[in-house]
């Protein structure tokens, strides 16, 4: 079975754009949730999604948004690049949201210049 | 608020010597903890948890780590290191909000002299 996927792999964005990244969960599992690695430190959670309702959100400003669609893949939005923002983008799908029974994507690397 | 404190930001180790990792976490109950492990430019790979019952876990690739509440701590162990151990290795606790929120350390860098 396929386990998560990011997708794009790397992408390198402006100050001041705008950039969505991708996650498709594992088949059947119906949670996701979004982590920001910068280099250096640990993963700090964003959001998770369940049943396409967020249920958590972590201490980010408004210029972080995302969304899950009903085939419960996912899409995280950033708008206005910072450079702070460059970072490794981790998704975690799980049957139902718990830490428990959540398995990393591979991740995409976001870098703002 | 949880916390988890990785004490040792990098290790040395040469191959074929044991190894531990240090992990010590905030929380008020008995809490879920893991232990992801990362190699460059990968994302996390669970190496144990531990949530109640036998406070020393197995993990996969021979890692076990140990529970002891008396001093929050968490630590991972490996009796014998071998070159692909080397990597960045996060310890992380579940914040109780019943939103699957992980709280991760900043993470131990170790690498494997051969």
């Amino acid at each position: 079975d396929a386990g998560v996927t990011q997708s794009p792999t790397h992408l390198i964005k402006t100050r001041g754009q705008q950039v969505t990244l991708r996650c498709s969960p594992i088949s059947g599992h119906k949670s996701v949730s979004w982590y920001q690695q910068v280099l250096g430190q640990g993963p700090q959670f964003i959001f998770q999604y369940y049943e396409k309702e967020e249920r958590g959100r972590g201490n980010f400003p408004d210029r972080f948004s995302a969304r899950q669609f009903p085939n419960y893949s996912s899409e995280l939005n950033v708008n206005a690049l910072l450079l702070g923002d460059s970072a490794l983008y981790l998704c975690a799908s799980s049957l139902s949201g718990h830490s428990y029974e959540q398995y990393f994507g591979p991740g995409t690397r976001l870098t703002v210049t | 608020a949880q916390s988890v404190t990785q004490p040792d930001i990098h290790i040395t180790v040469s191959e074929g010597a044991s190894l531990e990792l240090r992990c010590n976490y905030s929380y008020g109950a008995t809490p879920y903890l893991f232990w992801y492990v990362q190699s460059p430019g990968q994302g996390l790979q669970l190496l144990l948890k531990y949530f109640s019952g036998d406070t020393l876990v197995q993990g996969i690739k021979g890692f076990e780590a140990e529970f002891k509440r008396s001093q929050s701590s968490f630590n991972l162990r490996k009796p014998s290191v071998h070159w692909s151990d080397a990597a960045e290795y996060f310890c992380a606790v579940d914040d109780s909000s019943n939103t699957g929120k992980l709280i991760f350390g900043q993470g131990t860098t170790l690498q494997v002299k051969p």
